[in-house]
């Protein structure tokens, strides 16, 4: 089974600055996909940013990034100039390409202070 | 603007009763998830539905049943509710495919078995 780890349950930064966020997981597919989920205050968790396994090239999308790295097993999100807004729980996930289920991890809690 | 509709946002329940937890999609998604989170322990799979009246079992199945009579409606069922089931539940949905879907969730029922 296929296991996604989280190491840091908590996290701060400051607002404007830069902060990574790890994830690794465990997995004996060559072909996957990978994703960041963020749950707000309000619950409703929206997608951040996702990676093909097979795409070397790392995912973007605005201020955050991925650094993929798939020999090592190791999804970091990288969020860049910091906002308020992005204060919220960070969840990993992986998902089989065969597969429907989406498998999380624990969370990271990300504070942002002004 | 596409929904996930769960019918409780908070949902208070005595031990042994049955317990309905209902989603309501309008993506016309043919996939859809039912989740638990907790503190701690992030994100576990009950059960999916990759079609009308098809389900599947997903990392915590026990003490939880689910029905799919039509496509834009997952039911959660809780036969005889118990205080471990305390919980946040969160439904999502996703179009067919699998592996790179993204999934779309409601905002939670948060609920609490006394």
């Amino acid at each position: 089974a296929q296991t996604v780890t989280q190491s840091q349950p908590e996290m701060s930064v400051q607002e404007a600055e830069t902060v990574t966020l790890s994830c690794t997981y465990d997995t004996s597919e060559s072909d996957y996909y990978l994703f960041w989920y963020k749950q707000p205050p309000s619950r409703q968790m929206i997608l951040v940013i996702r990676q093909e396994a097979y795409k070397q090239q790392n995912a973007t999308e605005n201020r955050f990034s991925v650094n993929f790295q798939k020999a090592a097993k190791s999804f970091s999100l990288k969020i860049s100039d910091s906002q308020l807004g992005d204060a919220a729980m960070y969840f990993c996930g992986y998902s089989g390409a065969g597969s429907y289920q989406l498998t999380f991890g624990k969370g990271t809690k990300l504070s942002v202070i002004p | 603007d596409v929904k996930v509709t769960q019918s409780s946002r908070y949902l208070v329940k005595r031990t042994g009763e049955k317990v309905f937890l209902e989603c309501v999609q309008d993506m016309d998604h043919e996939n859809m998830f039912w989740y638990r989170q907790d503190p701690g322990l992030g994100l576990r799979l009950i059960y999916f539905s990759y079609d009308v009246k098809m389900k599947e079992k997903g990392d915590i199945p026990e003490g939880y049943s689910v029905s799919r009579e039509k496509k834009e409606r997952f039911s959660l069922i809780l036969e005889s509710a118990s205080t471990n089931q305390t919980s946040m539940y969160l439904c999502a949905s996703s179009h067919l495919g699998q592996g790179k879907e993204k999934l779309f969730f409601g905002s939670g029922t948060q609920l609490s078995v006394l």
